[in-house]
This record gives C-alpha cells, structure tokens and sequence, in this order.
C-alpha cells in the first residue's frame, strides 16, 4: 500500500529564512510525487510535481524539491521565505495514469516577521 | 476559465437530513474526484468518475453517492447525514490519463449536528 509521511506538524520559520518541509513515502512502483498548498480558506494549489528526469524540481512561488529514491524522500525548500507563505503544505503520491492519490497529513508553516 | 467551481461554501445540516454538494469544472477534464479532508488529516479519496456515466468508489465511499450525467459535473449526495460526515469537501478534476496534475475546488464546509 503506499503511504505519505510528513514528520513536521508545525514549522515556524522568519521571514528571510530558508525553509524545509520533509516528505518520505512508500510506493511499490515508479512514484509520481507532488507538493500541494492550501492558503486558509482555500482549495489545494499545485507547487510542484516529479514524473521522472532531473531530480531537482522547481515549482512555483520561488520552490524546489528533490527525490531522493535511496531514502524514499521528496523534501520541499525554498531560500528564503516570504510572510505569504504561511500556509498548510501537502506532500501526496500516486502512480502514472492511475486514480489514487496518497496524501501526507500535512505540515501546516507559520512564518514570523 | 473559473477552473473548478464548488457551492455551498459553507453548509450546516441536522442528522438524517440530506443534501448535494455541486461540483462543476470548465476545463473538459474527463475525470472528477471527490475528497474529505478531517482536522490533521490529509485528504481521503470518497469517489471518482473517468467520464460521463462512469464512476467508483474510493476510499471511503460509505454514506455516499454520486452521479455524472455530464462532463461538466460531479455532485456528491449525502443521503443520511451523520456527524461523522462533518469535514471539508474538496472536488478535483484532472484533464485524462496522460495527465497526472489534479486542479481542486475552493472547497465546502460541512458540519453536521
């Protein structure tokens, strides 16, 4: 069965700082991994997503993740963060062409001025 | 293009009572979802459809139903509302196979009292 973690309930960060938000899953075959963000109040919004290729992703709003297939992981960053990110984020799984989606239960970021 | 479109926003029902929560998208995607999201949970799958006529359940179908007579729409019916139902609905919808990115609806809030 496949799965999403997302460790970090909370995070806080200040603004200008940079930011990590950690994402292991477990799925049998070639995963295909996205990061959503859902502002309060609002439906979930696309970041970024991983098919296959260069590991390194970029996404919108100035974020990166990679996957890492030895350590089962797709950690979402960014160098440096704005107030408006404050935010929930979602890490979720799902195949290629298939129906499911997995989702993590989310890390819910609060960034200080 | 409104993208994907959800009403009420906002609902309250007493147990037993019934009641449909609209989806409606205008990007000609061929397959809609449904998913509850519960407080520090990530989202669960409830039903699906790849086209009109054809839908399946999800994860957590029971207490549900749905219809999809058109591309356009994907209602979702509660029959016998229990507090258990008591979440937020989101629908998503995704363009067909070959297309893996999901685009979510603003969401609805249901409490059941």
């Amino acid at each position: 069965a496949q799965s999403v973690t997302q460790p970090d309930i909370h995070i806080t960060v200040s603004e200008g700082a940079s930011l990590e938000l950690r994402c292991n899953y477990s799925y049998g075959a070639t995963p295909y991994l996205f990061w959503y963000v859902q502002s309060p109040g609002q439906g979930l919004q696309l970041l970024l997503k991983y098919f296959s290729g260069d590991t390194l992703v970029q996404g919108i709003k100035g974020f990166e993740a990679e996957f890492k297939r030895s350590q089962s992981s797709f950690n979402l960053r960014k160098p440096s963060v704005h107030w408006s990110d404050a935010a929930e984020y979602f890490c979720a799984v799902g195949s290629k062409g298939g129906n499911k989606l997995t989702f993590g239960t989310g890390t819910q970021l609060k960034v200080e001025l | 293009n409104a993208g994907v479109t959800q009403t009420p926003k906002f609902r309250i029902l007493k147990i037993g009572q019934s009641m449909t929560l609209q989806c409606t998208q205008d990007m000609n995607h061929n397959y809609m979802y449904w998913y509850r999201q519960d407080p520090g949970m990530g989202l669960k799958l409830i039903y699906y459809s790849v086209g009109a006529g054809i839908t399946d359940k999800g994860e957590v179908p029971n207490g549900y139903n749905v219809s999809r007579s058109t591309t356009e729409d994907f209602p979702l019916r509660l029959e016998l509302a229990a507090p258990s139902q008591t979440s937020v609905y989101f629908c998503a919808s995704r363009l067909d196979r070959g297309q893996d990115t999901q685009y979510f609806g603003p969401g609805t809030r249901l409490t059941v009292l």
